[in-house]
C-alpha cells in the first residue's frame, strides 16, 4: 500500500516564476493538506482539499492555490516566487470522518534563486 | 487548538528511554494529545496520541497527567534511528491533517 507520494523531491526556480508541487494521497484518503517547513522551523499549515474544494486555509498569501482533482491527488501552486518561498513543501493525506491520524508525504524541497 | 511549550532540545544515551516533556495548560476538554517526529529531510510521521489515558503502542509510551496539563512521551530503549525533531499537538480529535499547529519541537540526539 503505496503512502503519500510528492513530486518533484527537489525544484530550483527563479524568482517571479511559478511553481506547481503535486501528491498522491495515501490509499483510502480523501483529504490532502498543504504545509510549508522553512529551515529550523515546524512545518506551518497552507490549506486543505476536500471534495475538489479549499476547506480551511492559513495564513498564506493567494499567491499559493491549490487544486483537488477526482481522483484525490492534488496540486499546489504558487505564483510569483520570492526567495522566502524557498522551503520544503510536505502534503499530508487523510480521512475527512471518523479519527485518523495524519500520513505526511517526504515533501518536495523548494529552492527560489 | 491549544498550544504547546516543548524544550527546544535534549540528549539521551543509546539503550536508554528518552522522556520528552510537553506542556499544554490551555487544552480543552475535548482535545487530544498527539505526538509526531521529523526525521532529518523526511515528513512527520505520527507516533500515538491520547486524551487523558495513558497509552501504549509498539513506539512509545504516553504518559498525561491527572489535570492533562502536560504529558510526556516515553521512548522505552532509544535507537541512534530515534534521532529526530518531537512534535507535541493538541487537537480536537476526527480532524485528521487539518491545521496541525506543530511549533518548534524538541529536537532529540541519541548518543552511542
Amino acid at each position: 500500500d503505496a503512502g503519500v507520494t510528492q513530486s518533484p523531491t527537489h525544484l530550483i526556480k527563479t524568482r517571479g516564476q511559478q511553481v506547481t508541487l503535486r501528491c498522491s494521497p495515501k490509499s483510502g484518503h480523501d483529504t490532502v493538506s498543504w504545509y510549508q517547513q522553512a529551515l529550523g522551523q515546524g512545518p506551518q499549515f497552507i490549506f486543505q482539499y476536500y471534495e475538489e474544494e479549499e476547506r480551511q486555509r492559513g495564513n498564506f498569501p493567494d499567491r499559493f492555490s491549490g487544486h483537488q482533482f477526482p481522483n484525490y491527488s492534488s496540486e499546489l501552486n504558487v505564483n510569483a516566487l520570492l526567495l522566502g518561498d524557498s522551503a520544503l513543501y510536505l502534503c499530508a493525506s487523510s480521512l475527512v470522518r471518523g479519527f485518523t491520524e495524519a500520513f505526511f508525504g517526504q515533501g518536495t524541497r523548494l529552492t527560489v534563486v | 487548538d491549544a498550544k504547546t511549550t516543548q524544550p527546544p532540545s535534549m540528549d539521551c544515551a543509546e539503550g536508554r528511554a528518552a522522556n520528552l516533556p510537553c506542556n499544554h495548560s490551555t487544552i480543552s476538554g475535548n482535545e487530544y494529545v498527539y505526538w509526531y517526529r521529523q526525521i532529518h529531510s523526511q515528513g512527520p510521521q505520527y507516533i500515538i496520541h491520547g486524551l487523558k489515558n495513558n497509552e501504549t503502542n509498539e513506539m512509545a509510551s504516553l504518559i498525561i497527567t491527572e489535570d492533562r496539563k502536560s504529558s510526556t512521551l516515553i521512548l522505552p530503549h532509544a535507537t541512534l534511528r530515534d534521532t529526530a525533531v518531537y512534535y507535541c499537538i493538541v487537537r480536537v480529535a476526527g480532524t485528521g491533517a487539518n491545521n496541525l499547529f506543530f511549533g518548534t519541537g524538541t529536537r532529540l540526539t541519541v548518543i552511542p
